[in-house]
């Protein structure tokens, strides 16, 4: 168990529709990560938030969009669906953003869009 | 744009045997690497990391292997395991704080 929880695990939704994603962190952790992993594709980066403030993008759509409340845990939120959204989906935390810090990764949500 | 990338995406080892797997990075800006673990129905774990400082780190029965000229990763798995049957990423970390992930190589070691 690595301490991060994703919920919910699995989530079944049609076009069009907005879902949203929690994460709650390790205990101590204040940085929260979400990557996106699409059949054959590695862990795509998202978004990275440290202690509530945004700290890097990477590969997000403008239909997506997250934030990191003042308890630490985190909402990916994913709107005007398309099929092409269907994916795994990972939060991760660390401590603290630096160069050598592991990363800890939840067991993901299952994004099923049809 | 791939900045790391693992071109096997699957390999399959006799128990007891050695696997290796490789990871190429095109960015000269990554100083730090690591290798995770992924299960099915679970999230990836770390498994072992190398400063851009080293050639070499070694835990147990893996050890990395870094060639900087070559940008070049490589895990080595010896004696493997059924238990070591994964997805196994390999990722880079640039001076600014990202982490890039490869596209993961599943690994069957058969018993």
């Amino acid at each position: 168990d690595s301490g991060v929880t994703q919920t919910p695990k699995h989530l079944i939704t049609a076009t069009g529709q907005r879902v949203t994603l929690r994460c709650s962190p390790r205990s101590g952790d204040l940085s929260v990560y979400w990557y996106q992993q699409s059949l054959d594709q590695g862990l795509q980066f998202l978004i990275q938030y440290y202690n509530g403030e945004e700290r890097a993008k990477g590969n997000i759509l403008e239909r997506f969009s997250a934030q990191q409340f003042p308890d630490l845990h985190s909402e990916l939120n994913l709107s005007s669906l398309e099929l092409g959204d269907s994916a795994l989906y990972f939060c991760a935390s660390s401590v603290t953003p630096g160069v050598s810090e592991k990363l800890f990764f939840g067991s993901g949500t299952q994004l099923s869009v049809l | 744009d791939q900045q790391v990338k693992q071109n096997s995406p699957s390999l399959s080892v006799q128990e007891g045997r050695i696997s290796i797997l490789n990871c190429d990075y095109t960015n000269s800006m990554f100083d730090y690497f690591l290798w995770y673990k992924k299960y099915p129905a679970e999230g990836p774990t770390f498994l072992i990391s190398i400063s851009s400082i080293k050639d070499k780190n070694e835990d147990g029965r893996f050890t990395v292997f870094l060639n900087k000229s070559a940008k070049h990763l490589s895990l080595h798995i010896v004696p493997s395991q059924p238990g070591d049957s994964a997805v196994y990423f390999c990722a880079a970390i640039n001076t600014g704080n990202q982490f890039y992930f490869g596209t993961g190589t599943s690994l069957t070691v058969i018993p």
